[in-house]
């Protein structure tokens, strides 16, 4: 079975701080997809990147990076200098097979303080 | 505007009702999927369907019916049996069930009277 855990539940910061979304995973699947997903207060998901087992190299967009690390099974998300409209929740998440079953983390929820 | 919409935002059950909700995409997308969410909580997968005419159980679907008539619609009823079905429900699609990523709705959030 899958698992994704975001121990952090809630984050608060100052605008123009950098922050770091922690999430770790388990599978025993050696192919699987790693998602982190952006919900804003309206409600819906925002696909931020996805990330196969076999591209360990670290991704910048932006304000935005991620760090994904085999040895540690974790995909750490960093927002640099955060703004206000980063506030949201944030969704790590697992896929290991055909049918993008998604197993998602519980969350993080950031609130960037002006 | 290409998307993927859920009605009604906020809906209310009776005890003892069945209640559907509405999610209809235009992405031309085959896989479509139901999920439930609960506060603080992440999603779980309720029910998913990779074409029409044909959909499968996820973790939690007990309680949920689904149809998939129509390549663009997905609608999800909530049964009575449903004992707790107070959440947040979205729905996604994705244009190959070979993860890629998932286009979301707004969501309906069902509460119980």
């Amino acid at each position: 079975a899958q698992k994704v855990t975001q121990a952090q539940t809630e984050i608060s910061v100052v605008e123009k701080e950098d922050v770091t979304l922690d999430c770790v995973y388990e599978t025993r699947d050696t192919t699987y997809y790693l998602f982190w997903y952006k919900q804003p207060p309206s409600g819906e998901l925002v696909f931020l990147i996805r990330r196969n087992s076999f591209d360990e190299q670290n991704e910048i967009s932006g304000r935005y990076s991620w760090n994904f690390q085999k040895s540690t099974s974790s995909f750490n998300f960093t927002i640099t200098a955060s703004q206000v409209v980063d506030s949201a929740v944030y969704f790590c998440a697992l896929s290991v097979r055909a049918g993008n079953m998604l197993t998602f983390g519980g969350g993080t929820r950031l609130m960037v303080k002006p | 505007d290409g998307g993927i919409t859920q009605s009604p935002k906020y809906l209310f059950r009776k005890e003892g009702q069945n209640v559907t909700l509405s999610c209809e995409q235009n992405l031309n997308h085959d896989a479509m999927y139901w999920y439930r969410q609960d506060p603080g909580q992440g999603l779980r997968l309720i029910y998913y369907s990779q074409i029409v005419n044909d959909f499968q159980k996820g973790d939690i679907a007990e309680g949920y019916s689904v149809s998939r008539e129509k390549k663009e619609s997905f609608p999800l009823t909530v049964t009575s049996a449903q004992k707790n079905p107070t959440a947040f429900y979205l729905c996604a699609s994705t244009n190959r069930a070979t993860n890629e990523k998932l286009f979301f709705g707004s969501g309906t959030q069902l509460s119980v009277l």
